[in-house]
């Protein structure tokens, strides 16, 4: 069974960037079969889907966060990152990484990390 | 690219049926067989109980099932108990704006 865990600080400042990495265990981000993902999450609001990134480097992304978002992979370290640049306090939220499956597409998420709250606060 | 709508809130009592909808647009909902729903129970992550449309994962009850019609997925949960209690999200892969994945604004289900 696959697992995914967060990693990143819990606080950024405001304009600063915010940086997260997920490392998977129990499976390879360089399986073609599957693309890597970030949601967040505000306190007490929805589910929000930021981007995914795909083994090669291929990405797409929320185009509401317009070009502050940056996803890449390490697959030395078996792990994918989310850089969000010139946060607000809008951008405080739980952070969730996960596995996305598809008929050749990126379609579900089915498989979740536990999540990370980060707040933007100076 | 807005979210999916779905209602706010409902509620059943245990062993009722409850349908919560899901409603997009042609460039998602409608014109793919790519919804996926949610259950997120308060404090944990989200957890997949239903793919493209009404497929089921393993290990997932069998009282839970999904449909679509047009642009509007439905999850059903029959049966209900009080486990059940917990918010809904819908899910579904869109080409509107860019190609990517899209989530509903949630429902809370209430077990009376």
């Amino acid at each position: 069974q696959v697992q995914l865990q967060e990693s990143g600080p819990g606080l950024v400042k405001p304009s600063e960037t915010l940086s997260l990495t997920c490392t998977v265990s129990g499976g390879s981000v360089s399986s073609e079969y599957y693309y890597w993902s970030w949601i967040r999450q505000p306190p007490g609001k929805g589910l929000e889907w930021i981007g995914y990134v795909y083994y090669i480097g291929r990405t797409s992304h929320n185009p509401s966060l317009k070009s502050r978002v940056t996803m890449s992979v390490d697959t030395s370290k078996n792990q994918f990152s989310l850089n969000l640049s010139s946060v607000t306090a809008a951008d405080t939220a739980v952070y969730y990484c996960a596995r996305v499956s598809g008929p050749g597409i990126a379609v579900y998420h089915d498989q979740w990390g536990q999540g990370t709250l980060v707040t933007v606060s100076s | 690219q807005s979210a999916l709508t779905q209602p706010a809130s409902v509620s059943g009592s245990p062993g009722q049926s409850i349908t919560i909808s899901c409603t997009g647009t042609s460039s998602d909902v409608g014109g793919y067989n790519y919804v996926s729903w949610y259950q997120q129970h308060p404090g944990k992550a989200p957890k997949l109980i239903i793919y493209e449309v009404s497929n089921r994962p393993s290990g997932v009850s069998n009282r839970f099932s999904g449909s679509k019609s047009g642009n509007t997925a439905s999850l059903t949960i029959s049966g209900l108990q009080a486990e059940d209690e917990a918010n809904y999200y819908c899910s579904s892969y869109t080409t509107s704006s860019t190609l990517g994945l899209i989530f509903g604004g949630g429902t809370k289900l209430t077990v009376l």
